[in-house]
């Protein structure tokens, strides 16, 4: 199976700021791997799909990047609405698996 | 624009078995790929498997191998997640999601709460 790694776990950032979270698969993935976006009591939100394509709706500040087993979620200037969890998933496999989230909390 | 309604929560006893409904709409049901994927208090997400409705066939994360059964119902467009020996550690809210572009989950449904006690 491939593993899935997130860092950091957790994140305290202000509003404005620029936050990059990374993700890190145990095999190359080519560009098989999206972001979401999780609030407390929701089902979670897809953000970005195939390592860079953002989702219709979503904000244009979400942006991700990487291929192969290095990726990045990067949110240009973060509002009040993106304190959050964030997932990164593979879907390279047969068997898909989730990164182990990342809470971004308000400073 | 899918539509996924899960059923509602479900107490389980140790040993038992639940099956969890997610009924689809707004779509061509067939076509789709429908994960489920559960999320213990406090925890990740976690995949349990998919099915494809147009071929019946169904494949499972190893984890769930042998006691997780997922089949899908193309006349009411409803898809179901059985999981047996039930345990405490399967608490859990249980989602299902439909496979969007690139194996990316654009639609998700609800969430029903599992909770396995005695």
């Amino acid at each position: 199976d491939i593993q899935m790694t997130q860092s950091p776990s957790s994140l305290s950032a202000s509003v404005g700021d620029r936050v990059t979270i990374t993700c890190r698969a145990s095999q190359s993935i080519s560009s098989y791997l999206n972001w979401y976006q999780q609030k407390p009591g929701k089902a979670p939100k897809l953000l970005i799909y195939a390592a860079s394509s953002l989702q219709s709706g979503v904000p244009s500040r979400f942006s991700g990047s990487g291929s192969g087993t290095d990726f990045t979620l990067t949110i240009s200037s973060l509002q009040p609405e993106d304190f959050a969890t964030y997932y990164c998933q593979q879907s390279y496999s047969t068997s898909c698996s989730f990164g182990q989230g990342t809470k971004l909390e308000i400073k | 624009q899918v539509q996924l309604v899960q059923s509602g929560a479900e107490v389980k006893k140790p040993g038992s078995s639940v099956k969890v409904s997610c009924k689809a709409s707004g779509g061509t049901f067939s076509s789709y790929t429908i994960s489920w994927v559960r999320q213990a208090p406090g925890q990740g997400l976690e995949w349990m498997g998919r099915i494809i409705p147009i071929l019946g066939i169904a494949n499972y994360a190893q984890k769930f191998q042998g006691r997780v059964t997922i089949t899908a119902d193309k006349s009411t467009s409803t898809a179901y997640m059985e999981l047996s020996s039930l345990r405490s550690e399967d608490t859990a809210v249980y989602y299902c999601a439909v496979a969007g572009k690139e194996g990316s989950f654009d639609y998700w449904g609800q969430g029903t709460l599992v909770t396995v006690s005695s």
